[in-house]
């Protein structure tokens, strides 16, 4: 069975530039969580999905970030403009409606220059 | 709010056990988590334990709560150089879908 699904894997840009992260998540799941990963502040909840509709979105940093989930097997989490501090390995993951477990896509590792 | 802390670091010879450690600070959490991140990779979900129970055990990992101290222990027997990774510690709390997580454990296998 195929995991939680992000591209891209990679992502280097330059500052001021829109960055679109992709993510699929696990079919039949509906929960999807955006996490962003760095060395100074570990593990962060950006925002999640249920059912489609953004539950909590209070991990967001500011304005230029944004996320969408237009149908239950898509979700993008946008930066507009990128700015170096986005720095960041981003983590997509996804949970089923009646089990515990959260699983996690492989990340996208994104560099801002 | 939610706090969860774990120590840095961790070495063990191979074919010892491990004992990773966790304090948490939310009396309301409902689930405890220990997942597993390899170099340049995403996290695998290893277990996770419901807070009224106080001792899980799957294959060569054992994880202890002791709810009262808010204290959760992932113990790895007859540790191999593949279990080498960071070890991560998370807490869902109450009826949130959201996880909380320590900092992370980087756990060095010697051979």
């Amino acid at each position: 069975d195929a995991g939680v699904i992000q591209s891209p894997r990679h992502e280097v840009t330059e500052m001021g530039q829109e960055v679109t992260l992709r993510c699929k998540p696990i079919s039949g799941h509906n929960s999807l969580f955006w996490y962003r990963q760095t060395m100074m502040r570990g593990l962060e909840l950006l925002i999640y999905f249920n059912n489609n509709v953004p539950i909590d979105d209070s991990g967001m940093p500011e304005d230029r970030f944004s996320a969408k989930m237009p149908n239950a097997s898509f979700s993008t989490l946008k930066i507009q403009p990128s700015e170096p501090r986005d720095s960041a390995v981003y983590f997509c993951a996804s949970s089923p409606h009646t089990g515990n477990e959260q699983f996690f896509g492989p990340g996208t590792r994104l560099t801002v220059l | 709010g939610e706090d969860v802390e774990q120590s840095l670091f961790l070495s063990v010879r191979e074919g010892d056990s491990s004992v990773i450690n966790c304090t948490y600070t939310d009396s309301s959490s409902t689930y405890l988590y220990w997942y597993k991140q390899e170099p340049g990779a995403g996290l695998q979900l290893l277990t996770y334990i419901f807070s009224n129970m106080d001792m899980k055990q799957d294959q060569r990992l054992t994880v202890l709560l002791n709810k009262k101290d808010k204290h959760l222990s992932l113990r790895i027997a007859d540790t191999q150089t593949g279990d080498s990774a960071i070890y991560f510690c998370a807490e869902r709390a109450g009826s949130a879908r959201q996880l909380t997580f320590g900092s992370g454990t980087q756990l060095t296998v010697l051979p």
